[in-house]
């Protein structure tokens, strides 16, 4: 049973546009919502991270929108960049679990 | 610096073999987890721990063992029983026991000859 469902599997962006990836979540016993950047070759990096509590956070060009009551949310990328060109996994968490479950993760590509 | 290390970065094997990937953090975090990504495939759990001499199974882990026998190291064994090794592995750690904030090492490429 996947708990955490990811869209679009890619993702194909101008540069200068907008990049949104959607994430929907099961258990709502989730209590930790972070987005990790994965290049190729490499490990993942923690990008952003949301608790339930607040509705969006922002950090730079990257920002978080969660509906709580949808049990979805969304990573918005503005004046997305080449070097934004990655993988990205959603993942939700809960803090007596121990252990994250990811999403199937989005390849985005940015042409210049 | 402080980080997690994976080796080797590649690593070739033949048929029938065991491997062990090595896994080290100097960050102090509690928690440590192994997970297998294959292309363009999402991360899948393998083992993880959150206490010395203490690990459980994740989603995928027949063919895999583990062991912590100190906080920092947390290495994985490949089997033979494992039929389709070849993939990206992939160490992290976190602070604390919920492991809802992950930190990934580099990444062991393995290849079954």
């Amino acid at each position: 049973q996947q708990q955490v469902k990811q869209s679009p599997q890619s993702l194909i962006v101008q540069k200068g546009g907008i990049s949104i990836i959607n994430c929907a979540y099961e258990n709502t016993a989730f209590d930790y919502f972070p987005w990790y950047q994965q290049f190729p070759g490499k490990g993942p990096a923690l990008l952003i991270a949301i608790r339930p509590d607040v509705s969006e956070k922002k950090e730079g060009r990257f920002t978080i929108s969660f509906n709580k009551s949808a049990k979805q949310f969304s990573l918005h990328i503005m004046d997305s960049q080449p070097g934004d060109s990655a993988t990205y996994f959603c993942a939700a968490g809960q803090a007596n679990a121990g252990k994250s479950t990811f999403g199937d993760g989005t390849t985005l590509t940015v042409k210049p | 610096d402080g980080g997690i290390t994976q080796s080797p970065k590649y690593l070739f094997r033949k048929e029938g073999q065991n491997v062990t990937l090595s896994c080290e953090q100097n960050l102090n975090h509690d928690a440590m987890y192994w997970y297998r990504q294959d292309p363009g495939q999402g991360l899948r759990l393998i083992y993880y721990s959150q206490i010395v001499n203490d690990f459980q199974k994740g989603d995928i882990a027949e063919g895999y063992s583990v062991s912590r026998e100190k906080k920092e190291s947390f290495p994985l064994t490949v089997t033979s029983a494992q039929k389709n090794p070849t993939a990206f592995y992939l160490c992290a750690s976190s602070i604390g026991l919920a492991g809802v904030e992950q930190f990934f090492g580099p990444g062991t490429r393995l290849t079954v000859l």
